[in-house]
C-alpha cells in the first residue's frame, strides 16, 4: 500500500521559506514510472497544482508558470522523500498544501498540511 | 492553460436521488486526461475517475464518468449518505494539472 507522510512547520513568516517534506512508502521515489508532486488549496485559489519532480534516467521538474521563480520541489532518495520550498513567502501564499502521486491525475495524496503565513 | 468551469456550484438532493455533475473545458483537453475527485473537509481529495471514465481502485460503480473533447459528466447513479462532499474535475497538459473550482453536493 502506497503511503505519502507529509510534515513541515505549520507557521511560516512573510518574507521566509516554506519547506515541507513528504515521505513515501510502498513505492520509490525513483521510480522510472511515477510522478510526484506538490498542490495547495486556498479559499481563494481552490486546488492549484505547484509542481513535480520525477526520475527518467535524471531527475526532472515542472513549476507552475505561477510560483516558478519562487519553487523548488527536490528528491531525497536515501530517505524515499521529496520536499517543496517556497520562497519569499506572503500571506496569500497561506493553504493547505498536499503532496501526491500521480502522472495524469493523483492515485495517492498525502495528508494535507495547513501552512500559515503571518508574523 | 485550459480553464475547467464547473457547474453547478451546489447540488441540493435527497439520499437515493441521481446527481449529474458538469466540467466544461476551455479547449479541448489532450487525450482525454480528465479526472474527479471526491473531496471532505479535513481530507485529502480522493481520486474517483481517471481518463474520463475509468474507476479509481475501489471506488464504487454507483460513480460513472462521460465525455469528451471540452465537455464532462461525473454521475452518481443513487446518492449515499457518504457521497455528499465537493467534487471536482482535474485536467493534465503542457506538464502540468489544473483544477475546476468544485460543485458541492449538499443533502436536501
Amino acid at each position: 500500500q502506497v503511503q505519502l507522510q507529509q510534515a513541515g512547520p505549520g507557521l511560516v513568516k512573510p518574507s521566509q521559506t516554506l519547506s515541507l517534506t513528504c515521505a513515501v512508502s510502498g513505492d520509490s521515489i525513483s521510480s522510472n514510472s511515477a510522478i510526484w508532486n506538490w498542490i495547495r488549496q486556498s479559499p481563494s485559489r481552490g486546488l492549484e497544482w505547484l509542481g513535480r519532480t520525477y526520475y527518467r534516467s535524471e531527475w526532472h521538474n515542472d513549476y507552475a508558470v505561477s510560483v516558478k521563480s519562487r519553487i523548488i520541489i527536490d528528491p531525497d532518495t536515501s530517505k524515499n522523500q521529496f520536499s517543496l520550498h517556497l520562497n519569499s513567502v506572503t500571506p496569500d501564499d497561506t493553504a493547505v498544501y498536499f503532496c501526491a502521486r500521480g502522472v495524469t491525475a493523483g492515485d495517492y495524496w498525502g495528508q494535507g498540511t495547513l501552512v500559515t503565513v503571518s508574523s | 492553460e485550459i480553464v475547467l468551469t464547473q457547474s453547478p456550484g451546489t447540488l441540493s438532493l435527497s439520499p437515493g436521488e441521481r446527481a449529474t455533475l458538469s466540467c466544461r473545458a476551455s479547449q479541448s483537453v489532450n487525450s482525454n486526461y480528465l479526472a474527479w475527485y471526491q473531496k471532505k473537509p479535513g481530507q485529502a481529495p480522493r481520486l474517483l475517475i481517471y481518463g474520463v471514465s475509468n474507476r479509481a481502485t475501489g471506488m464504487p460503480d454507483r460513480f460513472s464518468g462521460s465525455g469528451s473533447g471540452t465537455d464532462f459528466t461525473l454521475t452518481i447513479s443513487r446518492l449515499e449518505p457518504e457521497d455528499f462532499a465537493v467534487y471536482y474535475c482535474q485536467q493534465y497538459g503542457n506538464s502540468s494539472w489544473t483544477f475546476g473550482q468544485g460543485t458541492k453536493v449538499e443533502i436536501k
